[in-house]
This record gives C-alpha cells, structure tokens and sequence, in this order.
C-alpha cells in the first residue's frame, strides 16, 4: 500500500506565477488535508477536504489560494500570483473515514519562489 | 484556540542517555494527540499516536505519555543512538479529530 504521494517534490517559481501542488491519499483515504511550514516556522492547518467538498477552510490564506479534491484524481493545492512570502514547504495528510482518523503524511512539496 | 508547546526548543544528550521531551496543550478537549519526527528537510514520519481515552503508548524504545488534566504530554526515549537526531514534533487533533495543531518541536541531536 503505497503512502500518500505529492509532487512535484521541489517546485521553483517567479513571482507573479502559479504554482499547483498535487496529493493523491493513502489508497481507502477519503479525507485530505494541507499543511504549510514556513522557514523557521511550525506546521500550520490550511484546508481539510473530502470528495469534492471542502469541509474546513479555517486555515487557508483569503486571497490566491485555493484547493480542491475532485471525484477522480488528486487533491490540488493552487497558488495563484505567488510571492516570495509563500516559499515555503507543503505538506499533504490523509486518513480513512473511521476513527481514530489518524492523519499520514507525504514528504511534501518545497516551493522556492524567486 | 489550541495553542501547543514544546520545551526544550534544542536538546543535546550524549549516546546511551534516556531522555524526556515535553509537549503542553492550552485546550485539555483534544481528541488525540500524535508525536512525529521529522529529519532535515524531509516529511513527517509518525511515531506514537495517543487515544484520548489513553495514557500512554510504547514503540520499541519510545514511549508516549498523555495527561489531558494537566495539558501534557511526554516522549521517552531510552538509550538514545544518534540515529535519533531529528526533530520531534508533537501534534493535538481537535475535538472533531479534523485537524492537527502543532507544536514548534524540539530539535535533538545525540551525539556518539
């Protein structure tokens, strides 16, 4: 069973593009979340989704960030207009539907914007 | 708001020694609590995984206490072996389980 799978692993970008993050679950994992550590910082929550709904949007940035998870294919991430302020290390997790819901996490995706 | 604390922020300890890592959460309705490790530059890996209705589990040479009263939470590692140096990375799910609250880990370097 193979774990939670992101890419690209690094990702470099100039200021002013896009950048998509991809996740694709644990095989059985029905619920995504994303996290952001930023340099010299902690791991902060940014979005828990599940099959084509987000369910908790609580941490995501109010402007050019968006994520989804749509019925078939991988939960994606989107940066829109990146700055330099969004280098930082991205993080996906996955967990099945049942308790205790314990999250798994991919190695994450290091983006540089220059 | 949950807010998590890991002391000390760095840790050094010679090869053999156990050693005790700290983690206090503000908010005792936590669901679960999970302790990481994470290596430079690399993902998480999951160490200890603590029900709420637990207090405690063991892997091998670690063991995971929980203290929802208090706000606690401790790692023990026995005989410590260099190949422990990584950062240590405890983590609260709230109430709903949905998401992780993390603390700002502690960095620990055993050195031989």
């Amino acid at each position: 069973n193979a774990g939670v799978m992101q890419n690209p692993r690094h990702l470099v970008r100039r200021r002013g593009q896009e950048a998509r993050l991809r996740c694709s679950p644990m095989k059985g994992h029905s619920h995504v979340y994303w996290y952001r550590q930023l340099p010299e910082e902690g791991l902060k929550f940014m979005v828990y989704l599940q099959k084509e709904n987000i369910i908790d949007e609580s941490g995501m940035p109010k402007e050019r960030f968006s994520a989804e998870f749509p019925k078939e294919g991988p939960s994606i991430l989107r940066i829109q207009q990146v700055v330099r302020g969004d280098s930082a290390a991205y993080f996906c997790a996955s967990s099945p539907r049942v308790e205790p819901y314990e999250q798994y996490f991919g190695p994450g995706t290091r983006l540089t914007v220059t | 708001k949950q807010e998590v604390t890991q002391i000390p922020a760095a840790l050094s300890v010679p090869e053999g020694e156990n050693l005790v890592l700290n983690c206090s959460f503000t908010d005792s309705a936590i669901y679960n609590l999970q302790w990481f490790r994470q290596d430079p530059g690399k993902g998480l890996t999951s160490l200890l995984l603590i029900q709420s209705s637990q207090r405690e589990q063991t892997s091998g040479r670690l063991n995971a206490s929980l203290d929802k009263s208090s706000g606690r939470s401790t790692l023990y590692i026995a005989a410590s072996q260099p190949g422990d140096s990584a950062t240590y990375l405890c983590a609260d799910y709230n109430n709903a389980g949905n998401m992780l609250t993390f603390g700002g880990g502690t960095r620990l370097m055993v050195k031989p």
